[in-house]
């Protein structure tokens, strides 16, 4: 039972565009959501998160939207740099004694064009 | 810099011996540790709870035997995988937040080859 679901395994953009990820979820007990940048043989590399009580969260060239209604989040990066080129990860968690246990999405490989 | 700090990043070791991977977080205490094991071309699958002064927790389908864990201090938790076989061979990966609500941090992650 995949209850992290990222149903695009690529995406290509070309630089300067926007690049919008997607990221939906089936548990309602996860109340808190988060996007991760990986490499190969390399571990997570944090990039934005949103607690359940917010819609959008923006750092830098990064938003994060929820739809709780539709359980569904969106990473949007703008602009695309060839440098974003990796796999994102969507996590989820949910609250209490349970934070920090993510359950993860099965990723999608972002290739960001010159 | 890392917080969150794994050794070794690369190991290869024979079937049927036992190698330990450790997991440092290095800019604050963590009463909770969790290992994740990522196959190639695979997501990130959590393998088990690490849980400072206690036995750790694991997730369905993950051998407790197979894969010790220890959490003898706020700062270190390490995975020792026992017997191993070519199919353990892996990306295993942990991660620790300071506390609930702040950023959760992922080491650099530990190859496992198994020959």
């Amino acid at each position: 039972d995949q209850q992290v679901k990222q149903n695009s395994p690529s995406l290509s953009v070309q630089e300067g565009r926007i690049s919008i990820l997607n990221c939906d979820y089936t548990n309602s007990m996860f109340d808190y959501f988060l996007w991760y940048k990986k490499y190969p043989a390399e571990g997570p590399t944090f990039l934005i998160s949103i607690s359940s009580i917010k819609d959008k969260n923006e750092d830098g060239r990064f938003t994060v939207f929820l739809n709780k209604s539709a359980k569904h989040l969106s990473l949007h990066i703008v602009p695309s740099q060839p440098g974003d080129s990796a796999v994102y990860f969507c996590a989820a968690s949910a609250g209490g004694t349970s934070y920090g246990k993510l359950t993860f999405g099965q990723g999608t490989i972002l290739t960001v064009h010159p | 810099g890392a917080v969150v700090s794994q050794h070794p990043s690369w190991v290869i070791c024979k079937s049927g011996t036992s190698v330990k991977i450790e997991c440092r977080s290095l800019d604050f205490q963590a009463t909770t540790m969790f290992w994740y094991r990522q196959f190639p071309k695979q997501s990130l699958m959590l393998m088990a709870t690490s849980n400072e002064g206690s036995k750790a927790t694991y997730e369905q389908g993950v051998e407790k035997d197979k894969f010790l864990i220890n959490h003898a201090s706020l700062t270190l938790s390490t995975l020792t995988v026992t017997s191993a076989h070519p199919e353990d061979s892996s990306f295993y990966i942990c991660s620790a937040s300071p506390g609930a609500g702040d950023t959760i941090y992922f080491g650099e992650g530990s190859w496992l080859t198994v020959v």
